[in-house]
């Protein structure tokens, strides 16, 4: 079964205060992964596919990268409506089954 | 396009009792698959569904069942429940076609067992 590892658990930012995540996994193969973004009480909100090692996305304040072995979320000067957890998941080798990381907690204040 | 809905949203029961939770997939999305999130032990997969058919189930006891229909809505249902049992269920739905689909995940049910 793949490994998934989520780094920091948490984070405290001030607003503009740049960082980034780490999501490191053990699987059988590269398939790539997929990162979302949960809000407390809410279901995860899909943010970004990354296929391949190398690749990069960026949505507003957040890029994605991907290695063979891990993928960095960096946030870019932060606002506080960034503020949520972060969950990574490497694409699943088995249907619909996604093995997700324990998540990143990020807050950002003003 | 209409995102993923699951009824109902919270849910209050009593130990022994059984619950049946429903999920309406995005419009020509094929595949439903179910999540139970606690605090404790995070996301976990419970199962999914594809065309009426279970492809896969996760590690969970047999109190814990689900179906598809023919429209590719989804429930779940839990029978005998347990104080354990409460947590955030979260339905997903994808494409289905292929393994690497990404998932579109519904607002939850939230499940109280007292």
């Amino acid at each position: 079964e793949d490994q998934v590892t989520q780094s920091p658990e948490a984070l405290r930012l001030q607003e503009g205060e740049s960082s980034s995540l780490n999501c490191s996994y053990t699987v059988s193969g590269l398939r790539g992964l997929f990162w979302y973004r949960q809000d407390p009480g809410k279901g995860p909100e899909f943010l970004f596919t990354l296929y391949s090692a190398g690749e990069e996305k960026e949505k507003e304040r957040l890029k994605a990268t991907l290695t063979k072995k891990e993928s960095f979320l960096h946030i870019t000067a932060p606002k506080p409506e960034d503020s949520a957890t972060y969950l990574c998941a490497p694409k699943p080798d088995s249907w619909g089954k996604l093995q997700f990381g324990a998540g990143t907690q990020v807050v950002v204040t003003p | 396009k209409a995102g993923v809905t699951q009824t109902p949203r919270y849910l209050i029961k009593t130990r022994g009792q059984q619950v049946t939770l429903s999920c309406s997939p995005i419009s020509g999305h094929r595949s439903v698959s179910w999540y139970q999130q606690t605090p404790g032990q995070g996301l976990q997969f419970l199962f999914e569904y594809f065309s009426e058919t279970q492809r896969n189930k996760g590690n969970f006891p047999g109190r814990f069942s689900g179906r598809q229909f023919s429209n590719s809505r989804s429930e779940m249902n839990v029978s005998t429940l347990e104080l354990g049992d409460s947590a955030l269920y979260l339905c997903a739905s994808s494409l289905g076609g292929a393994r690497y689909n990404e998932q579109f995940f519904g607002p939850g049910t939230r499940l109280t067992v007292l």
